[in-house]
């Protein structure tokens, strides 16, 4: 079993809608939780950070950790176009020695 | 600024043959990662330092893998003997301090096919 499992969809909306993406985990050990969005052919970029439980919010972008239930989340809301991207959950323990899910695959249709 | 560089982008070779992927991280940045991408396994962590000298290397899948950080500007990954299934999108990322909240920056990776 993974650490870190992601369903790697594609996940297909349309525009406007709101998203809805999750990753959950087996270490009870990690406390730290990123999302990274990765653009076709580039590398994957820092999206969200978030230390332990609890909510974060940056514009149109949610990011959400359950530790009890070693389940996080991140929401998209209005979604563009140019949100279409592969979205990579990371965690770690301590440090920056980063845990990947598998991505999940985003397209937002106009 | 520059970001993280990495060369060659493509690379196509045959079996057998060795492999050097070159990696420039952002100026001033502590920490240098060594990432190996494919379908199957997704993002793996192969390899890190700091300061140039190598903290971690348990996700060097084999001895035919070697990393090295000859000064604070450059590292090479290295594969020798190549095989197939070596066969995947390696991405080099860089940070500055320890900290779980400094974000990796990413190149935008080497793509490597191994006929």
């Amino acid at each position: 079993q993974k650490e870190v499992e992601q369903d790697p969809g594609p996940l297909s909306v349309p525009e406007g809608a709101i998203v809805s993406l999750n990753c959950t985990y087996s270490n009870s050990a990690f406390q730290y939780f990123m999302w990274y969005r990765q653009y076709s052919r580039k590398g994957p970029e820092l999206l969200m950070y978030t230390y332990s439980s609890g909510n974060k919010e940056d514009g149109r972008f949610t990011a959400q950790v359950d530790k009890s239930s070693k389940y996080i989340s991140l929401f998209i809301r209005d979604s563009q176009p140019s949100d279409s991207a592969t979205y990579l959950c990371a965690m770690s323990k301590y440090g920056n020695k980063l845990v990947f899910g598998a991505g999940t695959i985003l397209r937002v249709k106009s | 600024d520059a970001g993280v560089i990495q060369s060659p982008r493509h690379e196509v070779t045959e079996m057998g043959q060795e492999v050097t992927l070159r990696c420039k991280p952002i100026s001033g940045h502590d920490y240098l990662f060594w990432y190996r991408q494919t379908m199957m396994r997704g993002l793996e962590l192969l390899i890190y330092f700091n300061n140039n000298v190598p903290i971690d290397d348990s996700g060097m899948p084999e001895d035919r893998f070697s990393a090295k950080m000859p000064n604070a500007s450059f590292s090479t990954l290295k594969i020798q003997p190549s095989e197939p299934r070596d066969s995947a999108v390696y991405f080099c990322a860089s940070t500055l301090g320890g900290r779980s909240n400094q974000p990796q920056h990413f190149g935008d990776g080497t793509r490597l096919s191994i006929l």
